[in-house]
């Protein structure tokens, strides 16, 4: 099983600070990467996919990076609804996993 | 957008067994994989359970495997999961998810709101 870690677990900004967010993994997982945003009481969303591919509709602050084991998720600056928790997920291997999240708070 | 609404969930005891159903409409079911992802209280996403748009192939999670059962049913656009031998760890919120891309695993386009399931005596 592919192992996703993601760190910070917590990461405490301002509004207009740049946020960035790192996801490992403990094999290759090639660009099969994606990174979703989950608020309290809430589904997740799916942000980027295929490591730096935006989703429909998300705005162009939200950007991702990396391949093979190491991914990155860049807010290039923090809006108010941006303070939520961030999971990264593989589809490289089975089973599906995803990583345990990054919590972004307001400092 | 693409409703997902998940049903059945609720209390059961440990041992027991429950099934859950997504109905999906807005889009061609039958060409899409659809997952079952839990999040227990205060916990991360864990995926369970994959079946890809013909029904014939399946996927599941080591701690569902041989306990959780995934199917479709095309005609109706509905997805289920039963769930037998029910733990206390089992508890959580059960989200259905559609697969963005035709024919792949994830990721995950679309989610329902999700459905507590409860396991206590």
């Amino acid at each position: 099983e592919i192992v996703l870690t993601q760190f910070p677990a917590t990461l405490s900004l301002s509004p207009g600070e740049r946020a960035t967010l790192s996801c490992r993994a403990s094999q290759s997982v090639s660009s099969y990467l994606a990174w979703y945003q989950q608020k309290p009481g809430q589904s997740p969303r799916l942000l980027i996919y295929d490591a730096s591919n935006r989703a429909t509709g998300i705005p162009a602050r939200f950007s991702g990076s990396g391949s093979g084991t190491d991914f990155t998720l860049t807010i290039s600056s923090l809006e108010p609804e941006d303070f939520a928790v961030y999971y990264c997920q593989q589809r490289n291997n089975w089973p599906l996993t995803f990583g345990g999240g990054t919590k972004v708070e307001i400092k | 957008e693409v409703p997902l609404v998940e049903s059945g969930g609720g209390l059961v005891q440990p041992g027991g067994s429950l099934r859950l159903s997504c109905a999906a409409s807005g889009f061609t079911f039958s060409s899409y994989a659809m997952s079952w992802v839990r999040q227990a209280p205060g916990k991360g996403l864990e995926w369970l359970s994959l079946i890809f748009g013909s029904g014939e192939t399946t996927h599941y999670a080591d701690s569902v495997k041989g306990r959780f059962t995934i199917s479709r049913d095309n005609s109706k656009s509905t997805l289920y999961l039963q769930m037998n031998s029910l733990r206390a760890e089992d508890t959580a919120v059960y989200f259905c998810a559609k697969a963005k891309i035709s024919g792949s695993s994830s990721p995950f386009d679309f989610w329902g709101q999700g459905t507590l399931v409860t396991v206590s005596s």
